[in-house]
């Protein structure tokens, strides 16, 4: 079973510094899909980046990034230059190419960014 | 805007009715799912879908069923709600290869 793992449930930011969110996952499977999603209080699902496995570049949206190694089955988000409104629940998420797959989600971590 | 609605936005019902909550789509999506959010837990998945009639079962998905019968709906039914039910409910879609896009959540109150 595929299964997603954020150990930290909360961490807190200095604004303008840079932060790490950790996130493991175990499958079996060669071939899959890494989200990192945010939800602010407004209860809204907004997606911050994604990953292909078969990628070996990390990939990078802006002040966002991630560090992903498939060996270790690990997939960080890097945030630099923190911002007050990235102040969110932050999810990590996972699902594999074959056919009839879940969609597997984390239990989220709580990024509190003090001013 | 990805196409996605969930009906209704808040509800309060009583223990041991019967509560079916919607998810319709207008992007011809062929992966559905529902899950809820309690505090703690994230999002555990109750039931999914990939095509119309097909669907299996989540983690959490005693006391819960749901029906596919066109692409565009996926609903979720609660046969007997109890307080134990009480949660947020998203509801999201996606295809091969993509990410998943979520509706804005229902409210679900169980009293």
């Amino acid at each position: 079973a595929q299964t997603v793992t954020q150990s930290q449930p909360e961490m807190s930011v200095q604004e303008a510094e840079t932060v790490t969110l950790s996130c493991t996952y175990d499958t079996s499977e060669s071939d899959y899909y890494l989200f990192w999603y945010k939800q602010p209080p407004s209860r809204q699902m907004i997606l911050v980046i994604r990953q292909e496995a078969y990628k070996q570049q990390n990939a990078t949206e802006n002040r966002f990034s991630v560090n992903f190694q498939k060996a270790a089955k690990s997939f960080s988000l890097k945030i630099s230059d923190s911002q007050l409104g990235d102040a969110a629940m932050y999810f990590c998420a996972y699902y594999y190419t074959g056919a009839n797959s879940k969609l597997t989600f984390g239990k989220g971590i709580t990024l509190s960014v003090r001013p | 805007d990805a196409g996605i609605t969930q009906s209704p936005r808040h509800k309060v019902t009583e223990t041991g009715t019967p509560v079916t909550l919607r998810c319709h789509q207008t992007e011809n999506h062929r992966y559905m799912y529902w899950y809820r959010q309690d505090p703690g837990h994230g999002l555990r998945l109750i039931h999914y879908s990939y095509g119309v009639k097909d669907t299996d079962k989540g983690e959490v998905s005693d006391g819960y069923s749901v029906s596919r019968s066109k692409t565009e709906d996926f609903l979720l039914t609660l046969e007997s709600a109890t307080s134990s039910q009480t949660s947020v409910y998203f509801c999201a879609i996606r295809s091969q290869g993509t990410e998943a896009f979520f509706g804005q959540g229902t409210r679900l109150t169980v009293v």
